[in-house]
């Protein structure tokens, strides 16, 4: 079957660096996004990541191995905005989007 | 501005009704998409549209319906016979053309049947 992992809820200090962790297992494998989502509004696109490594994007990063089904964010310098859902979603062989059920992000001050 | 755009925010369904969702977008995208989300659980699909007049049955279709009569609007209509109807629904729209084919997502509606 396929299947998203995902922690459900990680807590991290202002300022400081969060890693958040993705595996997946998907009937072939078209590249990997992360969303992030605040309570009750709509997710919105962070990264996509269809190679291998790490992609840099302002404080946010995002890294793939696709030969161990895994994917990584890494957010910088962390604010009290990004507290927030933190949504995984894999695309399998027929570009559909298989989700993970997100990670919830708490910044404490 | 271009965006997606969902009507209405809140929605409040006595049981036994029927309630159609709105979506429409304006940013030109081909396909279009209805996702369930309830809580402690990923985004769930329910109907997909990769052109107009045609769609498909995404994993949690029974007791939804929609249409895709335009390339800008596709509404979904909640029946009576979705046991459990109570969630946040999302609209998302995106080109659809493949493998770096970004989902953008409309504001949500979160119905409550009452």
């Amino acid at each position: 079957g396929q299947n998203i992992d995902q922690p459900t809820e990680m807590t991290a200090t202002e300022g400081a660096i969060v890693q958040i962790n993705c595996t997946y297992q998907t009937s072939g494998f078209n590249g990997l996004f992360w969303y992030q989502q605040h309570a009750g509004e709509a997710p919105t696109f962070l990264s996509y990541n269809v190679l291998d490594g790490l992609e840099e994007k302002g404080r946010f990063s995002s890294f793939l191995s696709r030969s161990k089904g895994y994917s990584y964010l890494l957010l910088k310098e962390l604010q009290m905005k990004d507290s927030a859902s933190y949504l995984c979603a894999a695309t399998d062989s027929n570009y559909q989007l298989i989700w993970g059920a997100g990670t919830k992000l708490i910044i404490k001050p | 501005d271009g965006g997606i755009t969902q009507s209405p925010k809140y929605l409040f369904r006595k049981e036994g009704q029927n309630v159609t969702l709105s979506c429409e977008q304006n940013l030109n995208h081909d396909a279009m998409y209805w996702y369930r989300q309830d809580p402690g659980q990923g985004l769930r699909l329910i109907y997909y549209s990769q052109i107009v007049n045609d769609f498909q049955k995404g994993d949690i279709a029974e007791g939804y319906s929609v249409s895709r009569e335009k390339k800008e609007s596709f509404p979904l209509t909640v029946t009576s016979a979705q046991k459990n109807p109570t969630a946040f629904y999302l609209c998302a729209s995106s080109t659809g053309q493949g493998h770096t084919d970004t989902q953008y997502f409309g504001p949500g509606t979160r119905l409550t049947v009452l």
